[in-house]
């Protein structure tokens, strides 16, 4: 089945212990991306990849590190979350988004992410 | 300031009305995804269009791209589509980066 997967889906932690999420997805997809979704504010984007090796900044990328070793994974990394961070987080993938046609996103269930 | 402004809100609508959830965005875009988030909190794409106009069974979506304004409609509505319905774009001038409106909560009541 085609999917994009994420790890943990709940988490609860504290200050300054560094975690990582984990997205993988199945379907030879080229971009990937993180985002968090936050009440009133809505989705924002975190961090993107074009392709293996390549990734950028989004809207909000503070405290957060990515890296895309294969195409398949693209992990999420807190080195030391703090509360602010707590919000629910959702990985997407699409078949490429570098020009037309653009390609519909694929999202995973979310990742609630508590930081005490 | 919102890069994308989704209009109204809030919708509540009785089971066969028609239903227009509107997308206004500031910036450039190249395409514009509309994505349905369901109760439990699960993300579906539903369109991604860069003009003209798309069709999925009772759901239309449509852009213009000169008046920066895309339109989600679903025709017979039925309380299965109660769900956010989320407008992002790609901005053109801005990598391959999206912005998201805050969404459309619709209910529909049977």
């Amino acid at each position: 089945e085609a999917q994009v997967t994420q790890n943990p889906r709940y988490l609860i932690t504290v200050t300054g212990k560094k975690l990582t999420v984990t997205c993988s997805q199945n379907m030879n997809h080229e971009y990937m991306s993180w985002y968090r979704q936050d009440p009133g504010l809505g989705l924002r984007q975190i961090y993107y990849s074009m392709n293996v090796e390549v990734t950028d900044k989004g809207d909000v990328p503070e405290g957060y590190k990515v890296s895309r070793k294969e195409k398949r994974n693209f992990p999420l990394i807190l080195e030391s979350p703090s509360p602010n961070q707590t919000s629910l987080y959702f990985c997407a993938s699409s078949l490429s988004l570098g020009g037309p046609p653009y390609n519909e996103q694929f999202f995973g269930p979310g990742t609630r992410l508590t930081v005490l | 300031k919102n890069e994308v402004e989704q209009s109204p809100q809030n919708l509540t609508a009785q089971e066969g009305e028609f239903i227009t959830i509107n997308c206004s965005y500031s910036v450039g875009i190249s395409a514009l995804h509309w994505l349905q988030q369901h109760p439990g909190g699960g993300i579906v794409s539903l369109f991604m269009l860069s003009s003209g106009k798309k069709k999925h069974g009772r759901l239309i979506a449509t852009i213009n791209i000169q008046e920066k304004h895309s339109s989600l409609h679903i025709t017979a509505s039925h309380p299965r589509d109660s769900a956010v319905y989320i407008c992002a774009v790609k901005g053109r001038h801005t990598g391959n980066q999206f912005y998201f409106g805050t969404g459309t909560s619709l209910t529909v009541i049977p």
